[in-house]
Parts: structure tokens; C-alpha cells; sequence
């Protein structure tokens, strides 16, 4: 079984400053999809960036990009210029490359706070 | 627009009264799920389902059962809640099984 770790339960960044939220899998599988969602206040789910496990490039969404290791099993995601908006709760997620279930397995969170 | 729904958007029950909370995608999906969120411990799949009549247990599927009659709904049940069932549960669908995920709004379920 798939298992998703974030060991950063909190974080906090100020405004306009860069960080980097850590996620690590483990997975016998080679192929594979890995993601990160944002979770605001408002408690819904929203994509923020994907990655195919079979791509070298490392995937980016305007302000925020992946560090994607494959052999590390390390996927971590870095956010610059940040602001507010960006405070909410940050989840990886991993799923099979077969879509088996639709289900996505995730990391227990990371919460991050921007100050001014 | 492209959207889940979730019906209700908050429910306060007891222990045993059956409830059921509504899930519905417009988006023609044939993959949906449900999960729930408990803090500390991220979100886990209760139950999927790959098409209508079409549907198997995720990771934590006890003390809860779904129906897939139609394409676009995809009800969760609780039977005889239990308060170990409070919790935060979204709905997902997606097209194909290795498509983006597009979640539901959430329900927020407190069980006395």
C-alpha cells in the first residue's frame, strides 16, 4: 500500500517570501501521478499543481512549482511571492498510474500561515 | 458551471437515526468517491464508484454504504451513525480514473 508523509504539520512565511512545504511517498510502482491540493478556511479542495511520475520536468503553476525526486520518493512544493490567500491547509496526494479506484491516498497536512 | 454538490452542507444527528448525504456532479464523470477528513490524519477514501450499479469499498468503508442508480448521483449512507462517524466528508468525480479530481464542498457531520 501507498503511503503519503508530510512532516511538517505547520508553517508560516511572510509576505512576499518563498517556502517550501516537503511531501514523501512510498510506492512500488513506477508510474504514478502525485498532487498537491490547498485547503482554505472555506474548507474546499483545490488543486494546486499535478505531476506524472513519468515526466522529468518538474511541473509549475504560475507563483508555485514542485520539486519532483523520483528516486528519493520526494515531492515537494515551493511557493514564492507569497500571499494571504495562500494561508490554508496544504495536502500531497498520490495515485496509481492505472486510476485504480480513482483513489487518491494523502499526507496528513500541512498548515500554512503567510504574515504580513 | 462545472460543479459538485453536497446536500447538507451541515447535519447534527444522534446516534443511530439513519441519514443520507447527497452527492451530484454535472460534469458527466464516471468516476466518483467519498472520503472523509479527520485532523491529523488527511482524507481517506470510504467508498468509489467506476460507473452506475458499479460500486466497492475504499479504505474505511464500515458503518457506511452508497448507491450508484444514476451517473450523476452518488449518495452515502449511514445507517445507525455512530459518533466515531463525525467527521468532515467530501465527494469527489472525475472522467477517468487517472483524471484531476474535482471535490464537493464538504459536509460537516456531528454525530451525538
Amino acid at each position: 500500500a501507498q503511503t503519503v508523509t508530510q512532516s511538517q504539520p505547520e508553517m508560516s512565511v511572510q509576505e512576499a517570501e518563498t517556502v517550501t512545504l516537503s511531501c514523501t511517498y512510498d510506492t512500488s510502482e513506477n508510474n504514478y501521478y502525485l498532487f498537491w491540493y490547498k485547503q482554505p478556511p472555506s474548507r474546499q479542495m483545490i488543486l494546486v499543481i499535478r505531476q506524472e511520475a513519468y515526466k522529468q520536468q518538474n511541473a509549475t503553476e504560475n507563483r508555485f512549482s514542485v520539486n519532483f525526486q523520483k528516486a528519493a520518493k520526494s515531492f515537494s512544493l515551493k511557493i514564492s511571492d507569497s500571499q494571504l490567500g495562500d494561508t490554508a491547509m496544504y495536502f500531497c496526494a498520490f495515485m496509481n498510474h492505472d486510476g485504480t479506484a480513482s483513489k487518491l491516498t494523502f499526507g496528513t497536512g500541512t498548515r500554512l500561515q503567510v504574515t504580513l | 458551471e462545472a460543479q459538485v454538490t453536497q446536500n447538507p452542507r451541515y447535519l447534527i444527528t444522534v446516534t443511530g437515526k439513519k441519514l443520507t448525504v447527497t452527492c451530484s456532479q454535472n460534469m458527466n464523470h464516471e468516476y466518483m468517491s467519498w472520503y472523509r477528513q479527520d485532523p491529523g490524519l488527511g482524507l481517506r477514501q470510504i467508498y468509489y464508484s467506476m460507473n452506475v450499479e458499479v460500486t466497492d469499498k475504499g479504505d474505511v468503508p464500515e458503518g457506511y454504504k452508497v448507491s450508484r442508480k444514476e451517473k450523476r448521483n452518488f449518495p452515502l449512507i449511514l445507517e445507525s451513525p455512530s459518533p466515531n462517524q463525525t467527521s468532515l466528508y467530501f465527494c469527489a468525480s472525475t472522467y477517468g480514473g487517472q483524471d484531476t479530481q474535482y471535490f464537493g464542498p464538504g459536509t460537516r457531520l456531528t454525530v451525538l
